[in-house]
């Protein structure tokens, strides 16, 4: 199993500026994920972070928009870059201890005003 | 896209058995059957997964048809607990693609 914080808990921002939001997991992983969940909708995939390699992200979502980082395999960080309202969601961060089994934070809720 | 069908909701008396269907009929060889929930305001939970047999843990069963086209996930003793949104996926492991899954409603 894994246990994995995320910070902040949820946030307000303007639009036009960033948030960073940080993953923490109590074990040392390859594959990270980033995920987003629109109100009211299911999960979409962002990206796919491991550890010494640049991320790879899904039709839709690009590194200038959602840069992130995965210094070591414990860590990852999502950028929400240049926030608009659309960007309003939750992002979850995820991580996978098997071929079998993924474990997810509890989340990020931002809004964007 | 999702490889999955799931009906969007469900209704389940508290202590019954719930039986939620799903259908993968795009599955191929090596893809594995996966099933997840949310409970409302929480990251996804993972409960099990199959390949081909039918499968039982502590939390649910799961039973693939022989084709594999199609599988059930039971929860045989329903609680109000396990009030969520059910996603059934496929896959090989890695990224998991979510579907809008079933929304499952125990009642008492």
């Amino acid at each position: 199993s894994a246990v994995i914080s995320q910070k902040p808990s949820r946030d307000i921002c303007q639009r036009g500026t960033s948030l960073t939001i940080q993953c923490q997991v109590d074990s040392q992983v390859t594959m990270m994920f980033w995920y987003r969940q629109q109100p009211g909708q299911s999960l979409t995939l962002i990206a796919t972070a491991n550890q010494g390699s640049e991320a790879t992200y899904e039709s839709g979502f690009v590194i200038d928009k959602f840069p992130i980082s995965r210094p070591n395999l414990t860590f990852s960080t999502l950028t929400v870059s240049n926030m608009s309202p659309e960007d309003s969601s939750i992002y979850l961060c995820s991580v996978e201890t098997s071929l079998y089994e993924q474990y997810f934070g509890p989340g990020t809720r931002l809004t964007v005003t | 896209d999702a490889k999955t069908t799931q009906p969007p909701s469900m209704d389940c008396a508290e202590g019954r058995a719930a039986n939620l269907p799903c259908n993968h009929s795009t599955i191929s060889g090596n893809e594995y059957v996966y099933w997840y929930r949310q409970i409302h305001s929480q990251g996804p939970q993972y409960i099990i997964h199959g390949l081909k047999n039918n499968e039982t843990n502590e939390m649910a069963s799961l039973i693939i048809t022989e084709d594999r086209k199609s599988s059930t996930l039971i929860l045989p003793h329903a609680t109000l607990r396990d009030t969520a949104v059910y996603y059934c996926i496929v896959g090989e492991g890695g990224k998991l693609i979510f579907g809008q899954g079933t929304e499952l409603s125990v009642k008492p």
